[in-house]
């Protein structure tokens, strides 16, 4: 079946810090591909998304490219705030069965 | 508001007794799914509505789990003679018909805790 594994956590950078958060995904159909960021006591919020292969979903400084090549959706952004603290879920959605990866806690510092 | 709602906000019950928790998506949004996560997992699909049409309840861990969506538009996720590892966060989404895979507007959840 479908499935997400992204990189466990926790993840801790100082600010200004380049951040990637490894996710891989296996399916057997054309998922699209998301990132959710869950703040502390706040639902889960869509930050990007890639619907094909070679698709860059990019928001708020993230960037994640959709690698068909080698089943992956890594998440970067190049300089992270202590804002940007959050729980990040890598997502996958294949004819509306949506599967989640464990999620990876980033903290920065100041 | 704007967003999906969820109420209530947390939930606490004796082992044993019945649940229910509700669910009102964006308006206008056909697709509702709801969703356990565990502490410190992502989410678990449990179930999928398109309208009032229950397409998908595969997840479901147990017949105590059964959800409604009767006009289409709230829906309530009820649990009965409810467990310990019952306890967690139940989500809620929505999102717009037509194309597949569309992204996912989740509600804040309810927190339940089973004693």
């Amino acid at each position: 079946g479908n499935s997400v594994t992204q990189m466990e956590g926790p993840v801790t950078l100082s600010e200004e810090a380049f951040l990637t958060i490894n996710c891989t995904y296996t399916a057997t159909g054309y998922p699209s591909l998301f990132w959710y960021v869950q703040y502390p006591g706040e639902g889960l919020q869509l930050l990007l998304k890639a619907t094909k292969a070679d698709d860059k979903g990019s928001n708020k400084g993230f960037e994640a490219t959709y690698r068909k090549e080698t089943t992956s959706f890594h998440l970067e952004k190049g300089s992270v705030q202590v804002s940007d603290s959050a729980v990040y879920f890598c997502a996958l959605s294949d004819n509306n069965d949506m599967r989640f990866g464990a999620g990876t806690r980033l903290t920065v510092k100041p | 508001g704007a967003g999906v709602s969820q109420s209530p906000r947390y939930k606490v019950a004796k082992r044993g007794q019945d649940v229910a928790l509700r669910c009102d998506p964006i308006s206008g949004h056909v697709s509702l799914f709801w969703y356990q996560q565990a502490l410190g997992q992502g989410p678990e699909f449990l179930t999928y509505f398109q309208n009032e049409a229950q397409l998908d309840k595969s997840g479901l861990p147990s017949d105590r789990f059964f959800a409604e969506r009767p006009e289409g538009s709230v829906s309530t996720l009820k649990i009965q003679r409810t467990q310990q590892e019952d306890s967690a966060v139940y989500l809620c989404a929505s999102s717009l018909m037509g194309e597949v895979n569309q992204p996912q507007h989740f509600g804040d959840g309810t927190r339940l805790s089973i004693l």
